[in-house]
């Protein structure tokens, strides 16, 4: 059965830019999370998406925002990057959302020059 | 607020000598703990988790981790440790009803062979 996947592995951009992460979650799953792990300040929650829909977010502006397909595949847009977004973003998803194992793709490695 | 310390920054054992990895938590109610490995360069790979049930919880190549109500800790521990644990691990609890991780700081675990 495939994992979490991930793309692309690596993303270079600007300061201003856009970017967008893709995430497919493993087959059946239907929760979505998006962490980031940034030098110096570990692994931070970003958002959550279920059945399509955005249940939770962390402390981020809002120039991070994503959404969830019918599909259960996931996006991660970061609008007017900075160059402190400059991370592995990791995506990881689970069966469902109470007490269920999250399982993590590979990640993007996501720099802004 | 719920939260996990990793006391250390790096554990050094000599290759065939027990692993141990600490982590304590800080949780209102039960504590969803979950222990994660990261290779370099590579996403989070789940090595086990403590829900409810055994305090002694067996996960993945080895390893185990013993929930300690009274001590409020959850160490990983591994009998006999490879020059491939080598590794940064993580240590995790679900935050209340968000479902998100929340997690240490990890820890480098250096395998001397």
């Amino acid at each position: 059965e495939a994992g979490v996947t991930q793309s692309p592995t690596h993303l270079i951009k600007t300061r201003g830019q856009q970017a967008t992460l893709r995430c497919s979650p493993i087959s059946g799953h239907t929760s979505v999370y998006w962490y980031q792990q940034a030098l110096g300040l570990g692994l931070q929650f970003l958002l959550w998406y279920d059945e399509g829909e955005e249940r939770n977010r962390g402390n981020f502006p809002p120039r991070f925002s994503g959404r969830q397909f019918p599909n259960y595949s996931s996006e991660l847009n970061v609008n007017a990057l900075e160059l402190e977004d400059s991370a592995l973003y990791l995506c990881a998803s689970s069966l469902g959302s109470h007490r269920e194992t999250q399982y993590f793709g590979p990640g993007t490695r996501l720099l802004v020059l | 607020a719920q939260s996990v310390a990793q006391p250390e920054d790096q554990v050094n054992v000599a290759e065939g000598n027990p692993l141990t990895v600490k982590c304590t938590y800080s949780v209102s109610g039960n504590p969803y703990l979950f222990w994660y490995v990261q290779y370099p360069n590579r996403g989070l790979q789940f090595l086990l988790k403590y829900i409810t049930g055994d305090n002694l919880v067996k996960g993945s190549y080895g390893f185990e981790a013993e929930f300690n109500k009274s001590q409020t800790s959850f160490h990983l521990k591994k009998p006999s440790a490879l020059v491939s644990d080598s590794a940064l691990y993580f240590c995790a609890v679900r935050v209340g009803g968000n479902n998100r991780l929340a997690f240490g700081k990890g820890n480098q675990v250096v395998v001397i062979p």
